[in-house]
């Protein structure tokens, strides 16, 4: 069974620092991983989707990247703000099942 | 497009009442999802649905029924409402659209009493 791990669990920062989170999985045969961000009471919007065959992807501030043989796969986020702060959760797709980590909750302080 | 919608935002339940949650998603996907999300478990598959006509067990299938009742809805039954299932319910739909595969509705907070 797949199990995705999320470390940190929680994360305090102050305005402008990059960070990263991470995210590992134990069984690397996956379709893809997807990167989510949740706002408290809200649902999933995703940010980022890597194909099993890619390394990274980018958009904007964000950079993830992905090493499947090694089950991990990380969220770089550049010059944090106030408004990142949320919980970014990491998803893997095993056949039809998507398996989700626990999350990072990320505060940004101003 | 209202892309994957959810009723009830919210609903409290007796031990032991039925209910049932409703899904809808109008982007003509063919797999939609149902998960529960607990704090420090992050989120869990109920049962999905590969395509119109099949279902199938995820994680945590039991206490749980589930309806495809065509392409666009996907509805979620509890029989006989259990504390333990006191949660927040996510519907998801897959479908591949501009480098984004899952789309969620906005969670149902279930209170069981």
């Amino acid at each position: 069974k797949q199990e995705v791990t999320q470390i940190p669990a929680a994360l305090s920062v102050p305005e402008g620092e990059n960070l990263v989170l991470n995210c590992s999985f134990t069984d690397s045969a996956i379709y893809n991983l997807q990167w989510f961000r949740q706002d408290p009471g809200k649902g999933l919007t995703s940010l980022l989707l890597i194909q099993s065959s890619q390394r990274e992807q980018t958009s904007g501030r964000l950079n993830a990247s992905l090493d499947k043989s090694s089950g991990r796969s990380t969220l770089y986020i550049a010059a944090s703000q106030p408004g990142d702060s949320a919980t970014y959760l990491c998803a893997v797709r095993t056949g039809n099942q998507f398996y989700f980590g626990t999350g990072t909750s990320l505060t940004v302080i101003p | 497009n209202a892309g994957v919608t959810q009723t009830p935002k919210f609903q409290v339940l007796k031990t032991g009442q039925s209910m049932t949650l409703q899904c809808a998603q109008d982007m003509n996907h063919n797999s939609m999802y149902w998960y529960r999300q607990d704090p420090g478990m992050g989120l869990r598959l109920i049962y999905y649905s590969a395509s119109e006509g099949t279902t199938d067990k995820g994680e945590v299938p039991n206490g749980y029924n589930v309806s495809r009742l065509n392409k666009r809805e996907f509805s979620l039954r509890l029989e006989s409402a259990a504390p333990s299932q006191t949660s927040v319910y996510f519907c998801a739909s897959r479908g591949w659209d501009r480098g984004v595969e899952q789309y969620f509705g906005p969670g149902t907070r279930l209170t069981v009493t």
